[in-house]
Formats: C-alpha cells, sequence, structure tokens
C-alpha cells in the first residue's frame, strides 16, 4: 500500500484480557517498529525488526508483551494480560532499510478499562 | 544510553515570523536523525532525514541541520503559518552502541497564531 497501515485505529479492553495490534508496512519495508506513547509523553522504543535477522526486543516493557513478523511483512503486537498502564498509542514505522526515512502509520489507541 | 532533549518544550508565536527549534544528543555516534510533526490524535509525519554525513537538509520553509561532533540538530521554520501548529519531535537513530532503535526527544509543542 501507500502508507503504514495500522489496524484496529481504537482498542476498548477490559483489564486482564490479551490484544492483538496489526501492522501493515509499506510494501518492501525490511525494517519495522513498535512504538508506545503515552498521553503527553514522548515515544518509547518497544521492539525493531530488520529483514530476517532476530529482533530487537529491548524496549519491550514485560514479558506479556511479544510481537512477530512473517519476512518483510505484516507484524502483530500482542499484549496479554492487559493493564491500566497499558494504555498508550501504539506506532508503526517502516523503512526501505534500517537508515532510511521511517513512515509511521496513524497507531492503535488502546484504552484498558 | 542515547538521551535526546528538545528545548523549548512549548512555543507561541505570531504568523510570519522565523523560528528555531533546538535538539540535543548524548550520543554523537549516531547513523542519522530525522525530523517529525505530529498532529493532535494523529500519527508522525516525517519532515527531514539527516545522515551523520551531512551537515543541512531543506524542504521548502524547513531546514535542519546537524553538528554531529556536538550533539546538536536544529529545525529552522520560515515565515511561520497557522498550518505549522503542532507537535515537532526530532529522532536519532544509534551507532552499534546503541543498537537499531530511534530515540525520541519529548517534543516542542509550536502554536503559530493568526
Amino acid at each position: 500500500g501507500a502508507g503504514v497501515s495500522q489496524s484496529p485505529s481504537n482498542k476498548v479492553t477490559e483489564k486482564g484480557k490479551d490484544v492483538e495490534l496489526r501492522c501493515d508496512p509499506i510494501s518492501g519495508h525490511t525494517a519495522l517498529y513498535w512504538y508506545r506513547q503515552r498521553l503527553g509523553q514522548g515515544l518509547e522504543f518497544l521492539i525493531y525488526f530488520q529483514g530476517n535477522s532476530a529482533p530487537d526486543k529491548s524496549g519491550l516493557p514485560s514479558d506479556r508483551f511479544s510481537a512477530e513478523r512473517t519476512g518483510e511483512s505484516v507484524s502483530t503486537l500482542t499484549i496479554q494480560r492487559t493493564q491500566q498502564e497499558d494504555s498508550a498509542v501504539y506506532l508503526c514505522a517502516s523503512s526501505l532499510e534500517a537508515t532510511s526515512t521511517k513512515t509511521f502509520g496513524s497507531g492503535t489507541r488502546l484504552t484498558v478499562v | 544510553k542515547q538521551e535526546v532533549t528538545q528545548i523549548p518544550a512549548a512555543l507561541s508565536v505570531p504568523e510570519g515570523e522565523n523560528l528555531v527549534l533546538n535538539c540535543s544528543f548524548t550520543d554523537s555516534a549516531i547513523y542519522n536523525l530525522q525530523w517529525f510533526r505530529q498532529d493532535p490524535g494523529k500519527g508522525l509525519t516525517s519532515l527531514l532525514l539527516i545522515q551523520s554525513s551531512q551537515r543541512e537538509q531543506t524542504s521548502g520553509r524547513l531546514n535542519a541541520s546537524l553538528d554531529k561532533s556536538s550533539g546538536r540538530s536544529t529545525l529552522y521554520i520560515a515565515a511561520s503559518q497557522p498550518g505549522d501548529s503542532a507537535t515537532y519531535l526530532c529522532a536519532v537513530r544509534g551507532g552499534e552502541t546503541s543498537g537499531s532503535r530511534l530515540t525520541f526527544g519529548e517534543g516542542t509543542q509550536l502554536t503559530v497564531n493568526p
């Protein structure tokens, strides 16, 4: 597609439920990033995929968070047993290669009630 | 650990004014630096990307400079317009010691008053 697509755009879930967020990067982009932005705060790095290399998971805040990417296509970010502090906008970005311009999706606004 | 600081945190100017946003980073071993704008409730829009070997990039009324050795970048906006009102973020992609992540500053919230 023309841009990075994220779904759903909004998600309200009950505390303790699992959620899955999806990111469709720009076709051909080898690098894919997930970030989290809490209300009024800056972007917080979560995870980075580059081609078929092992992902950089160093930003994941706890073992409740995991992400997968199949090849150079879709990525899913899964949050298990959601907590209220998980409420944030989750942003996905992709780039042609690691040093290229990053293009961001519009994000998924997650609200845990 | 890379840290990125943006000054000022907020800025309000009258339409037509030229302005400068500042970004500083603690680890000068970077691959590149990128400026974004973020509109309320929306994702990020890339404005300019400066590779570590470059000193500046220009796009329309925007000019970004990079002084890698001193760990600083500036975003210059000429003849500001109300449509420029947004939060401006700078982000650096680190070198080998910082991994592959982008590290973001907290942003400068710009308001251009008509």
